[in-house]
């Protein structure tokens, strides 16, 4: 069965401290991986797409990178408006959401 | 400015009572999706329609109903076949062909069963 995972659950973190989330995956043919952020409240918003291990993609102080069982979005210097749950869906022959990572960074 | 809209933001619903959530799109988009999102668990597939007169179950479908009579519109009913209604729904359309998962989302609806 296709499978995603994110961990940690949740992650606090001081403003400037760099680190990492990771969503894992066990699926059967993966066309692609996709990262959203989610306010409290408000619906996804599409971050990046990653399709084949190996590639990286960057925004701001995130980026994100594939390998062939899992991907981390990675913060780096984060800001209190970074604060958000980052969900990773993976695309096979259908989409898969991981049940997010919830970021609190305090100032 | 392009985007997608939800109606309401906020639901309360009796039990028993049927309920229709809207959902707009100004962005040419021809697929549409509708997602429940609860506490804990991923977002779930309802139902979408990738062109207009068509539409498919997703992995959730019981208990709910939707139409696609027009490439701008999608709602959804909850009806009171649904069990567990309460949840936050998303509604949202896809950029780009089918092979991608890159989708746009609206603000979402919370209904919340009495």
């Amino acid at each position: 069965e296709d499978q995603v995972t994110q961990s940690p659950e949740a992650l606090r973190l001081q403003e400037g401290e760099s680190s990492s989330l990771n969503c894992s995956y066990t699926v059967s043919g993966l066309r692609g991986l996709f990262w959203y952020r989610q306010d409290p409240g408000k619906g996804p918003e599409f971050l990046f797409t990653l399709y084949s291990a190996g590639e990286e993609k960057e925004k701001e102080r995130l980026k994100a990178t594939l390998t062939k069982k899992e991907s981390f979005l990675h913060i780096t210097a984060p800001k209190p408006e970074d604060s958000a749950t980052y969900l990773c869906a993976v695309h096979t022959d259908k989409l898969i959401f991981g049940t997010g990572t919830r970021l609190q960074v305090f100032p | 400015d392009g985007g997608i809209t939800q109606s309401p933001k906020y639901l309360f619903r009796k039990e028993g009572q049927n309920v229709t959530l809207s959902c707009e799109q100004n962005l040419n988009h021809d697929a549409m999706y509708w997602y429940r999102q609860d506490p804990g668990q991923g977002l779930r597939l309802i139902y979408y329609s990738q062109i207009v007169n068509d539409f498919q179950k997703g992995d959730i479908a019981e208990g709910y109903s939707v139409s696609r009579e027009k490439k701008e519109s999608f709602p959804l009913t909850v009806t009171s076949a649904q069990k567990n209604p309460t949840a936050f729904y998303l509604c949202a359309s896809r950029v780009g062909d089918r092979l991608t998962g890159e989708l746009f989302f609206g603000e979402g609806s919370r209904l919340t069963v009495l």
